[in-house]
Parts: structure tokens; C-alpha cells; sequence
């Protein structure tokens, strides 16, 4: 079945930078377009930003458009985004997810914690 | 900027049937906008229910449903039980490639 595992967070000064990982299985990750979904504490779901199968599409949420970037390594299976200047308000759980043909979040991650903090 | 609204909260007794919306702050959701639909509950990663209007999850019992009622997105919740309390969050595409979630809805079952 889908397997989605998150990597990478912790805590992070403001200003600094981090890369969160999505080691996916279970199912054709060339084949798949994927996404990074944040949830803040306490708080509602945030989309971040989606890629296509083949990387060659990427778009990224206003709140975080010029400083994250997502990408993919297709011949690793693996999902990542690349996030600097972090504020205090990019603390969250970061969600991957795959999707179907474009479309919305289908399968989740377990999700990684980013604390921004000083 | 486009809003995507959800009732804060809902109730619902058990056995009953409760209709949570999706809407957008200007204009009228379509299957254009693919709405989908996702449960959670505390400590919980995402489920997803409903994708692309009313294309049920593998798993998901078939008294969740979704639809376009109006000018919303709509899940409906028939026959609720005890282990339907949670948040429920719907998410449109805005085109350009930009998803928007809801602010998700709080539903009590009792």
C-alpha cells in the first residue's frame, strides 16, 4: 500500500534554512504528482505547494512563494522541499501527499515537525 | 484574494444525516474547482473521503457522499455515527496550478 514517511524537521533559528524529505513507496512515485500540506498548531490545513510527475511543474502557496521550493528525485522515489528564511509563522506539521492525475491530496504522510524559533 | 469558507462547527445526532458546505468568498464552486474532502481527528494525519466532487476513497463507507448543492461544494454525512466526530476540511483548485483549503468544520456527533 502507500507509504509516505517525512524527514528532515526540527527546530531552526528565523532567517535559517531547512530541506524536509518524502521517502514514498507503494506505488509508481514517477507516475505521480505530489504535495506539501502544513498544518500550524492548532490550526486549519495550509496548502504549500504541488509538482508534477516529471518536476518539470511547480507551483507554491503565496505565503511561501520565493522562499520554499519544491522538488522531486524520481530515481530515488523521493520528495523534497527546500525552505529558507523561515519565519515563526512556518512553524507547522509538514504533510506530503500524493495525488491522481493532477488532482488534490490523495494519500497522507505522518507529517514532520518545523519549529521556528530563536 | 479567494476565501474558502466552511461552517466553524456542526451537530449532529447520532443516525442522523448533516450536510457540511465549501464555498468560495466570491462566486460559485463547480466540479471545475474539483472540490475534495478530508477527515481528521486529534493527532491524526489526513483521511481522504472524497475526491473530484463525489469520487469516494477506497474504504470510506458510502454514507459519505459528496456533491454540488448551489453554489457549494457539499459532503454529506448519512447515518452518522459516534466515530464521525472530527474536522472535517474540504480543499478547491483555484487554477494555475494553487490549491485553497477551507478553514475546516467541527463536527460533534450527539
Amino acid at each position: 500500500q502507500v507509504q509516505l514517511v517525512e524527514s528532515g524537521g526540527g527546530v531552526v533559528q528565523p532567517g535559517r534554512s531547512l530541506t524536509l524529505s518524502c521517502a514514498a513507496s507503494g506505488f509508481t512515485f514517477s507516475s505521480s504528482g505530489m504535495h506539501w500540506v502544513r498544518q500550524a498548531p492548532g490550526k486549519g490545513l495550509e496548502w504549500v505547494a504541488v509538482i508534477s510527475y516529471d518536476g518539470v511543474n511547480k507551483f507554491h502557496g503565496d505565503s511561501v512563494k520565493g522562499r520554499f521550493t519544491i522538488s522531486r528525485d524520481n530515481s530515488k522515489n523521493t520528495l523534497y522541499l527546500e525552505m529558507n528564511s523561515l519565519r515563526a509563522e512556518d512553524t507547522a506539521l509538514y504533510y506530503c501527499a500524493n495525488n491522481l492525475a493532477g488532482g488534490a491530496p490523495l494519500s497522507w504522510g505522518q507529517g514532520t515537525l518545523v519549529t521556528v524559533s530563536s | 484574494q479567494i476565501v474558502v469558507t466552511q461552517e466553524p462547527s456542526f451537530s449532529v445526532s447520532p443516525g442522523g444525516t448533516v450536510i457540511l458546505t465549501c464555498a468560495l468568498s466570491s462566486g460559485s464552486v463547480s466540479t471545475s474547482y474539483y472540490p475534495s474532502w478530508y477527515q481528521q481527528t486529534p493527532g491524526q494525519a489526513p483521511r481522504t473521503l472524497i475526491s473530484s466532487t463525489n469520487t469516494r476513497s477506497s474504504g470510506v463507507p458510502d454514507r459519505f457522499s459528496g456533491s454540488i448543492v448551489g453554489s457549494k461544494a457539499a459532503l454529506t454525512i448519512t447515518g452518522a455515527q459516534a466515530d464521525d466526530e472530527s474536522e472535517y476540511y474540504c480543499v478547491l483548485y483555484m487554477g494555475s496550478g494553487i490549491w485553497v483549503f477551507g478553514g475546516g468544520t467541527k463536527l460533534t456527533v450527539l
